[in-house]
């Protein structure tokens, strides 16, 4: 079957500007996640769906990040007023559960000149 | 601060020998503990899990370790093949069987394991 699929694959941006990054996630996961890996680094938790809601958003770094989930499928992560330091692989992940393996996606690489 | 630590950063290994990665971790919430390896322009794959019931779990070529008091943990790959170059991820999660937590995964920066010929 299918696994998680993100799109765009690779996206570049002007700082201040605004960027939607989209996650199909597999057929029937209920659990959805979103990490950020910057150069260098591991990824980093944003936030997780459970359903269409947002158990927990913790890991959003501020407000100009936001997620939405509305049919508990297909998520969105939104970023507005962009800026360099957002410049990373934006990475998707869904598990049957909650407390399940969770599988990845290929990833979002976001440039912000 | 790094709650999960990888502090070897690369690591190279002669084919048909042991790799043995290390993960150190601090948050003692910590209970259940997984592998993830990652190729270039790809997500990470999930190789293998502990949870801290358990000391060792083995899968195939992957065994993984657990020492609670030491905070540590490691992955043995035997024998190394060359398509097991790669990035290796450890990754923890919190209370995961009381169900209170596993939501996001906590990772460590990576080892670059080489398998050289």
């Amino acid at each position: 079957g299918a696994g998680v699929s993100q799109t765009p694959s690779n996206k570049v941006t002007e700082k201040g500007k605004y960027v939607e990054l989209r996650c199909d996630p597999i057929s029937g996961h209920t659990a959805l996640y979103w990490y950020r890996q910057s150069l260098g680094q591991g990824p980093e938790f944003l936030i997780y769906f459970q359903g269409t809601g947002a158990a927990d958003d913790s890991g959003l770094p501020n407000d100009r990040f936001f997620a939405v989930r509305p049919e508990g499928s297909v998520s969105t992560l939104k970023i507005q007023r962009t800026e360099r330091g957002d410049s990373a692989v934006y990475l998707c992940a869904s598990s049957p559960g909650r407390n399940n393996e969770q599988f990845f996606g290929p990833g979002t690489r976001l440039t912000v000149l | 601060d790094q709650q999960v630590k990888q502090n070897s950063p690369s690591l190279s290994v002669q084919e048909g020998r042991i790799s043995i990665l290390n993960c150190d971790y601090t948050n003692s919430m910590f209970d259940y503990f997984l592998w993830y390896k990652k190729y270039p322009a790809e997500g990470p794959t999930f190789l293998i899990s502990i949870s801290s019931i358990k000391d060792k779990n083995e899968d195939g070529r992957f065994t993984v370790f657990l020492n609670k008091s030491a905070k540590h943990l490691s992955l043995h790959i035997v024998p190394s093949q060359p398509g097991d170059s790669a990035v290796y991820f450890c990754a923890a999660s919190p209370l995961h069987y009381s169900g209170g937590g596993a939501d996001g995964l906590t990772f460590g920066k990576g080892t670059h394991l080489i398998i050289q010929p």
